[in-house]
């Protein structure tokens, strides 16, 4: 199994309230993702990183910021949650442009999900 | 902008019957395309990744195939056991890495004992 960490796994909180998600990886790969999962909508994605302070946008990234310091941590921030933001939010990592002598795979590996409940 | 459709969107059969899931994408210009497992309350997991220069990959009973001229993946399951009811998911990565992934809504699957 890839060394992906999520915490916490379940939270709740209140309308209005900052919350923070953190993804840790033991892998050293370069990318790093947060998606959010929800019934009849799949997977989307909300930010991605492509290397330390490098971070873009994703197709649902209105609400929501990252960070990420170092190649193992990439936090995802809630700056003030609402009760749309409740979902299940996975991060996951990939390899791709590593390797030695050649492109990675580019073989994706996800972390076990951090449930999030807005009241 | 690529779209990936799984069908059937959910399945029921009994044990020890083989079957197809199938995923098909709209642009034909992949880098790879990846299976997932995803049991309820979990993460997903890794089951095969096929390369846009590959036809196929075998993992034990599971068999996918890759033919990036029709837009089509099928994910094969052999001899299917309880255990493997799960849902089903196929990402491809149009562009590099980033966000070029884009996932199919995953196939229900629950295979009757």
């Amino acid at each position: 199994d890839a060394g992906i960490t999520q915490s916490p796994r379940h939270k709740v909180t209140e309308t209005g309230t900052p919350v923070t998600l953190r993804c840790h990886q033991t892998e050293n790969h370069r990318y790093m993702y947060w998606y959010r999962q929800d019934p009849g909508h799949g997977l989307r994605l909300i930010h991605y990183s492509y290397g330390v302070k490098d971070t873009d946008k994703g197709e649902v990234s209105d609400g929501y910021s990252v960070s990420r310091s170092k190649t193992e941590d990439f936090l995802l921030t809630l700056e003030s949650a609402t009760s749309s933001q409740t979902s299940v939010y996975f991060c996951a990592i990939n390899a791709w442009g590593m390797g030695q002598g050649a492109t990675s795979t580019g073989e994706l590996f996800f972390g076990e999900g951090s449930r999030l409940t807005v009241l | 902008k690529q779209e990936v459709t799984q069908i059937p969107a959910a399945l029921s059969v009994p044990e020890g019957e083989n079957l197809v899931l199938n995923c098909s994408f709209t642009d034909s210009a992949i880098y790879n395309l990846q299976w997932f497992r995803q049991d309820p309350g979990k993460g997903l997991t890794s089951l095969l990744l096929i390369q846009s220069s590959q036809r196929e990959q075998t993992s034990g009973r599971l068999n996918a195939s890759l033919d990036k001229s029709s837009g089509r993946s099928t994910l094969y399951i052999a001899a299917s056991q309880p255990g493997d009811s799960a849902t089903y998911l196929c990402a491809v990565n149009s562009g590099g890495g980033a966000d070029g992934l884009t996932f199919g809504k995953g196939t229900h699957l629950i295979i009757q004992p």
